[in-house]
């Protein structure tokens, strides 16, 4: 069965390093979303793309983060400097972008800046 | 920000017994969807209701949606330990062609063996 790959699963960082996550969204899907949850939290979006153009990062705090999906299909979401409060999961899903489909999740990169 | 409110925010029960999960939302919605979410995992769809449907079934779930009151609630009857995870109402808004999904806090269920 398909899947969404992310990796890293783990990462540790010290504050202000820069931090890279990598998702492989399920083959054909038009949509990919990079999503935030900070522990005890649903989760929240940060960019929206579909195929390789930004829908939504309104969510996206522009001034540290950035987010490209070059061809349209993988996506990286970078942090740069990291803070603090960046200490989260950060979950990719993607999915056909047609009406009533669910969104299907990765395993998730937990993130935690020292 | 968060469109969904679950109630309870943490439930504990026997296995064996049913467990009742509420979702209350502010704005008109396309859709509401619920999914799970093992301890530190990616989340897992459930089901999805349409707002012109008002309940449906899956294997042991059972989804209702009132859209006059802005509400759903999942029941998961004969609750095994392994339902034991968080769940999570989302919803899609009306209108437009952006399928973004705002989440809920959500539900902490624990069912003990």
């Amino acid at each position: 069965e398909a899947e969404v790959a992310q990796s890293p699963r783990y990462k540790i960082t010290e504050k202000s390093q820069a931090v890279a996550f990598w998702c492989d969204p399920i083959s054909g899907h038009a949509t990919l979303y990079w999503y935030r949850q900070i522990l005890g939290q649903g989760p929240e979006l940060l960019v929206q793309f579909q195929d390789e153009s930004v829908v939504d990062d309104s969510q996206l705090p522009k001034d540290r983060f950035s987010a490209e999906r070059l061809k349209g299909v993988d996506s990286t979401l970078k942090i740069q400097p990291a803070e603090l409060g960046d200490s989260a999961m950060y979950l990719c899903a993607s999915g056909p972008g047609r009406e009533y489909v669910e969104q299907f999740f990765g395993p998730g990169t937990r993130l935690t800046v020292l | 920000s968060q469109q969904g409110e679950e109630d309870p925010q943490a439930l504990s029960i026997q296995e064996g017994e049913n467990a009742t999960m509420n979702c209350s939302y502010k704005t008109s919605i396309n859709n509401l969807q619920w999914y799970r979410q093992n301890s530190g995992r990616g989340l897992v769809h459930l089901i999805l209701i349409r707002s012109n449907e008002r309940e449906k079934h899956s294997g042991r779930l059972r989804v209702t949606l009132d859209t006059s009151k802005k509400s759903s609630s999942l029941l998961i009857t004969a609750s095994r330990a392994a339902d034991t995870a968080s769940y999570f109402c989302a919803t899609r808004g009306s209108g437009g062609s952006n399928y973004k999904l705002t989440f809920g806090k959500g539900t902490l269920l624990t069912v003990n063996p």
